[in-house]
Order: structure tokens, then sequence, then C-alpha cells
């Protein structure tokens, strides 16, 4: 069984874009979720996708967005990128017992 | 205050000696994980729980819902466990979003 797939694994933006991560499901997971980890913040919650809807959504600012699409596959948008952005994103997948699967992840550096 | 506590932060073990580490967490939850994340590597999900106490290998992880406290041992260690040890609640205060302690860096020597 493949496990959850993030692309790109590095990605190097400038101030100002914006930039698209995607987030590939265990088969059968419809729950998605994504997460920031940072070295000063550590790992925070950003949004949780099921069945195609928002279940719950963390505490960043709206530039961060995401969607889930019909197969389970999920994409996070963050526009206006700043230095701040740069971090580890990883997104998760569970299935019905709730244990998550975690992605590698993908490096995003603002620069 | 942090809703999630972990201790210690760092921990230099031998190989062979017992390890535990602590996770408190100050809301009511539905769901506790404890998760090891290697250098440069992705996390793995060890252990959720919501009562009591599970075993897999040489780990063990206990929660005390009334103390609000959490602990994960590892048994008879080896320094292929030198990972980073992170402890996320679920809350049904906080609508059910994880919140994630800070780690415990854990770093077991031959």
């Amino acid at each position: 069984k493949a496990g959850v797939t993030q692309t790109p694994r590095y990605l190097i933006k400038t101030r100002g874009q914006q930039v698209t991560l995607s987030c590939s499901p265990i088969s059968g997971h419809r729950s998605v979720s994504w997460y920031q980890q940072t070295p000063g913040q550590g790992l925070q919650f950003l949004f949780e996708y099921f069945s195609e809807t928002q279940r719950n959504k963390g505490n960043f600012p709206g530039r961060f967005s995401g969607r889930q699409f019909s197969n389970s596959r999920s994409e996070m948008n963050v526009s206006t990128l700043e230095l701040g952005d740069s971090a580890l994103y990883l997104c998760a997948s569970s299935g019905m017992d709730e244990k998550l699967f975690f992605g590698s992840g993908t490096q995003l550096s603002v620069l | 205050k942090n809703e999630v506590e972990q201790s210690p932060q760092n921990l230099t073990a031998q190989e062979g000696e017992f390890i535990t580490i602590n996770c408190s967490y100050s809301v009511g939850i539905s769901a506790l994980h404890w998760l090891q994340q290697h250098p440069g590597g992705g996390i793995v999900s060890l252990f959720m729980l919501s009562s009591g106490k599970k075993k897999h290998g040489r780990l063990i992880a206990t929660i005390n819902i009334q103390e609000k406290h959490s602990s994960l041992h590892i048994t008879a260690s080896h320094p292929r466990d030198s990972a980073v040890y992170i402890c996320a609640v679920r809350s049904w205060a906080a609508g059910n979003k994880l919140t994630f302690g800070g780690g415990t860096r854990v770093l077991v020597k031959p």
C-alpha cells in the first residue's frame, strides 16, 4: 500500500509569490490534514479536510488556504509569501481509526 | 502557558537504559498521539490513546485522563531510538484540532 505522497519535496520562492503544495493520501483515507513545522514554533495545525469539506482550521492568516478533491487528494496554497512562511509543510492522512500517516513533507524556502 | 508541555526537552541515555518522556496538557481531550521524527525524516505515529496503556515492542504509552498526563516509555533503548518524540492532543474544547508539544530530543549512545 503506497504511503502519503507530497510534492514537491523542495521549493524555493521569493517574497510576494504564491505556492501550491500537493498531498496524495493513502488509498481509502478520506481525511487529510496539513501542518507547518518550524524550528521556532514547532508543529502547528493548519487545516483538516474530510470528504472535500474543511472540518477544522488552525490560527493562520487567510493567505493560507486549502482544498480537497473527490479522490481525496489535497492541495494547500499560500499567497503573498513572506519570509516567515519558510518551513516544512507536512500533510497526514487517516482512515476510520484516525491513526495519522504523514508524508515526507515539502521544504519551502522563501527568499 | 502552552496547552501541551513535554519534559524533558532533551535526553541522553546509554544503550539499554529505560527512558521516560512526559506530556502534560491543560484541556479536555478526545485522544492523545505520540509521534516519532528522525533527523531529516518524516513523522511516524507511534500510539494513539484515549485511556489506559498501549504497548508495541519496546515502547509503552500510558495516559491518566484525571491527571491530564501521558508518558512514553522506551525499554532497553537502542541507538536507533534516537529521534524527536512529539506528543499531540486532540481537544474537543479546541474544535478537535491537534495541538502539539514542543518535542523531546532523545539521543541514545552505544
